[in-house]
């Protein structure tokens, strides 16, 4: 079975300090990790996403994830937090080479920089 | 950029009525799902519709849900008869079986349709 978990429901961030966002997994195989973000009244968009390679995978608006598969983490970062960036986060997991795969979200973390 | 469309934004039903949410996926997407969000909660995989079936479906899809995709472009989750639990925000998604064996397409969502249930 596969999920994820987001142990931080709120993150609190100065704007211009670096944010992490933590993410943790667990699937049978290989993992494919996505990073999505939702807006107030929105839906979900795509930020970034983990299938093979380099461990530090880059995505939208600046933000990047570095995927361990010791410690089965993923968590997002970025260097330099904006205002902007205030949002609800959520970790994801789905089955690779799968044609029809589900994902599974985790819980979500609400990320908040302040001025 | 192309995107998943979902109608209407908000749906406020009886307890007890049926509800059809609409959604218009990516026209060159051939998967399809619904996913739902109750507040303050976490997104939940509802179903997966491929080549005019179903290709999996969570506990929560139970009789009372159905899918259907009338035509070329419409895909659509009824609920047979709706609880006061059925309140959520519900998701459409698509996704491009053409980059299948890359696995590097996500699925696209929807902005989302809030149904109330009173």
């Amino acid at each position: 079975a596969q999920s994820v978990a987001q142990p931080e429901d709120q993150v609190n961030v100065a704007e211009g300090n670096p944010l992490t966002v933590k993410c943790t997994y667990s699937v049978s195989g290989n993992p494919y990790l996505f990073w999505y973000v939702q807006y107030p009244n929105r839906g979900l968009q795509f930020l970034l996403k983990y299938i093979t390679g380099d461990n530090l995978v880059k995505g939208s608006y600046g933000f990047e994830a570095e995927f361990n598969k010791s410690q089965t983490s993923f968590h997002l970062k970025k260097p330099s937090a904006l205002v902007s960036d205030s949002a609800l986060y959520f970790c994801a997991v789905s089955r690779l080479y799968s044609s029809a795969s589900k994902i599974i979200f985790g819980s979500g973390t609400r990320l908040s920089i302040r001025p | 950029e192309p995107e998943v469309t979902q109608t209407p934004s908000h749906q406020v039903t009886q307890m007890g009525q049926e509800v059809i949410l609409r959604c218009v996926p990516i026209s060159n997407h051939l998967y399809f799902y619904w996913y739902r969000q109750i507040l303050g909660q976490k997104v939940e995989f509802l179903v997966s519709f491929y080549n005019n079936e179903i290709s999996e479906k969570s506990e929560i899809f139970d009789d009372q849900f159905s899918v259907e995709r009338p035509d070329g472009s419409n895909f659509t989750l009824k609920i047979r008869s709706t609880k006061l639990e059925d309140s959520a925000m519900y998701f459409c998604a698509s996704s491009d079986p053409e980059n299948r064996a890359h696995s590097n397409q996500p699925q696209h969502f929807g902005d989302g349709t809030r149904l109330s249930i009173l």
